[in-house]
């Protein structure tokens, strides 16, 4: 079962632009991780915001959270056709064995 | 360079064969997983371990089994391969539960699986 829906499911867009992506799960959730996966490869962390945050930066990347909706949202700012990837979301629980819950993903791509 | 290491990249099976897939990671993590990926499905877990010595079922084990002798090393095989298990394989670990609050998942590089 997945917890993550990310939608969209693909984005296209030109350099330079701000990508968003969005994601909801279903149960409560104690964080919620962003994944990227370049073709071929495995999935790379990008980011986690623990539940009783709301918004988080790292680098280009901004991330938020509402828990009363279930949803996150990873926006992208001034993007670089490096940036063309699967994007993943998670949902995270502390307990037991740290179970992430994936999404399907978003497929972005980057056009320069 | 750190990180966590499967082996092999690629394979082929033939229906009914057997096969063990390795996964070793130098960061000291203590839990261990083993997921597949499929298309439009995202991932899915199969087994997991959570330390030396002890493995667990996920979301879709049958079909699996696992082994943990070394911290460092999480194997996956399949004891009769089927065509509904060709897929790309990922390997992952992470810190414990004190330390899980401020890091994800460091995963392998993926093993694709076609079984004919």
């Amino acid at each position: 079962s997945q917890q993550g829906e990310e939608d969209p499911q693909a984005l296209s867009i030109q350099e330079g632009e701000n990508a968003t992506m969005n994601c909801s799960y279903k149960t409560s959730i104690n964080n919620l991780q962003w994944y990227r996966q370049n073709s071929g490869r495995g999935l790379v962390h990008l980011i986690l915001i623990r539940s009783n945050e709301r918004e988080k930066h790292s680098g280009r990347l901004r991330v938020t959270l509402d828990t009363s909706k279930k949803s996150s949202s990873l926006l992208i700012t001034a993007s670089r056709a490096a940036d063309t990837a699967s994007y993943f979301c998670a949902g995270g629980f502390s307990g037991g064995y740290n179970k992430l819950i994936f999404g399907a993903g978003t497929r972005l791509a980057v056009h320069p | 360079n750190a990180g966590v290491t499967q082996t092999p990249k690629f394979r082929v099976l033939k229906t009914g064969q057997s096969m063990t897939l390795l996964c070793a990671q130098d960061m000291n993590h203590e839990y261990m997983y083993w997921y597949r990926q499929d298309p439009g499905m995202g991932l899915r877990l199969i087994h997991y371990s959570v330390g030396e010595g002890t493995t667990a079922k996920g979301e879709v084990p049958d079909g699996y089994n696992v082994s943990r002798l070394k911290k460092q090393n999480f194997l996956l095989g399949l004891e009769s391969a089927a065509p509904s298990q060709t897929s790309v394989y990922f390997c992952a670990s992470s810190y414990s539960r004190r330390l899980s609050l401020n890091y994800g998942y460091t995963f392998g590089s993926g093993t694709r699986l076609t079984v004919v």
